[in-house]
């Protein structure tokens, strides 16, 4: 099934100490992209990479990292986490030959940090 | 940034009648219109999308019209079932870039 796996769908953490949600997609896409939901606010576009070894910062990157070594996975990287970055996060991806195609999109992880 | 908004952030409708849904959009360059559908604790799913060399698309159930000209993106649901009862936000694309509204949340009243 062609599907975007987030992992974990549920994370608990404090303050400081750093985290890592993975995102992995078997669709062989070349666009991914995270995203943070927050209420009234939307989905945010936090960074997105266009390929491999390709990223670039979206609306609201302060605070996280990203790497994309292989065309399937693309983590997000917490490295001090703070208060603020409790948000939902999804991962997305889509092909990026053409331009009319849509994001695919995974389940979410839901982040709560003290 | 951009701005994505939705008129009305509650929608009610009765069983069987049909749904429309409003999106207002700002970035005049953008190329690629998608609606998706969110129901509680999963991610976003794909309905419909729309070119903006187009105006109107329909798929099953479902209408998308696009109106350049005063940049409004809307979503027809035909007979609303009580399956539909989700969030719905429009998603535009400008460059290498997706931005979203903050979506309406539909009730079907049964």
């Amino acid at each position: 099934e062609a599907q975007v796996t987030q992992n974990p769908r549920y994370l608990i953490t404090v303050t400081g100490k750093k985290l890592t949600v993975t995102c992995s997609q078997n669709m062989n896409h070349e666009y991914m992209s995270w995203y943070r939901q927050d209420p009234g606010l939307g989905l945010r576009q936090i960074y997105y990479s266009m390929n491999v070894e390709v990223t670039d910062k979206g609306d609201v990157p302060e605070g996280y990292k990203v790497s994309r070594k292989e065309k399937r996975n693309f983590p997000l990287i917490l490295e001090s986490p703070s208060p603020n970055q409790t948000s939902l996060y999804f991962c997305a991806s889509r092909p990026q030959t053409g331009y009319a195609s849509p994001l695919h999109f995974g389940n979410g992880t839901r982040l709560t940090v003290t | 940034g951009e701005s994505v908004g939705l008129h009305l952030p509650t929608l009610s409708v009765q069983e069987g009648d049909n749904s429309i849904i409003n999106c207002a959009y700002s970035n005049s360059a953008s190329d690629y219109f998608i609606w998706y559908k969110q129901e509680s604790g999963k991610g976003p799913q794909f309905i419909i999308d729309i070119r903006s060399n187009m105006d109107k698309r329909q798929g099953q159930r479902v209408t998308v019209l696009l109106n350049k000209t005063v940049k409004h993106l809307s979503l027809q649901i035909a007979a609303t079932q009580p399956g539909d009862s989700a969030v719905y936000f429009c998603a535009e694309k400008a460059g290498n870039q997706f931005y979203f509204g903050t979506g309406t949340s539909l009730t079907v009243i049964p």
